[in-house]
């Protein structure tokens, strides 16, 4: 079946320093992706739809300039937290959508998850 | 806005027992309805969906769930649960245009 790899699992890094967290679709190509955002405890927030050539569509309440997320091939989407500060650290997820079904309601794939601690 | 509720935080089951994970919802149109399951520190797995057509609907390791028009409901369900099927359950509901809605999530444990 379809596979959704993200890299890294876990990072940590300093205040103020930038990370990017990369999404790829393996063995079938993505020209939509989505990012989450999961707090402990808590469900997962849609943070944005990354599409493959053009600008991502962020939720409410997320700052693109923070989250900047690039979608520069059918495979790959990357979301770089720029300036991290501590109440950045989450788990953030990213997804692609079964390319066997073509409709909107077909299952979304996952990543396993990468887990952003900020000290 | 379309959205899904779990009033369920966690669920404890004993091995061998059927569970039940609660789920309702609230949609504009026909729902369109899923179920995922989340272990430690791990993405989400799909597990079944509601679309269109039977009211039960049959998914990946046994699990299956109803779909209630008249209660707003699409409860997951289990004949006989494994200490394995403890994990992280979300609900879910497709929203316009192309985004899924999940909800808080049940956490689904199995005592042996």
């Amino acid at each position: 079946g379809a596979v959704v790899s993200q890299h890294p699992s876990w990072v940590i890094c300093k205040s103020g320093t930038s990370v990017k967290i990369e999404c790829r679709s393996l063995d079938f190509q993505a020209t939509t992706m989505f990012w989450y955002r999961q707090f402990p405890k808590q469900s997962l927030m849609l943070m944005a739809t990354s599409n493959e050539g053009s600008k991502a569509t962020y939720e409410q309440g997320v700052e693109k300039d923070k989250f900047l997320i690039n979608h520069a091939s059918l495979t790959l989407s990357t979301l770089t937290v720029t300036s991290a500060h501590p109440e950045d650290s989450s788990f953030y997820i990213c997804s692609a959508r079964d390319p066997d079904f073509s409709s909107y309601n077909s299952p979304l794939h996952f990543g396993n998850g990468t887990r952003l601690t900020v000290t | 806005a379309q959205s899904v509720a779990q009033p369920e935080d966690q669920v404890n089951v004993a091995e061998g027992n059927p569970l039940t994970v609660k789920c309702t919802y609230s949609v504009s149109g026909n729902p369109y309805l899923f179920w995922y399951v989340q272990y430690p520190n791990r993405g989400l797995q799909f597990l079944l969906k509601y679309i269109t057509g039977d009211n039960l609907v049959k998914g990946s390791y046994g699990f299956e769930a109803e779909f209630n028009k008249s209660q707003t409901s699409f409860h997951l369900k289990k004949p006989s649960a494994l200490v394995s099927d403890s994990a992280l359950y979300f609900c879910a509901v497709r929203d316009i245009p192309d985004k899924l809605i999940f909800g808080t999530g049940t956490r689904l444990q199995v005592f042996p």
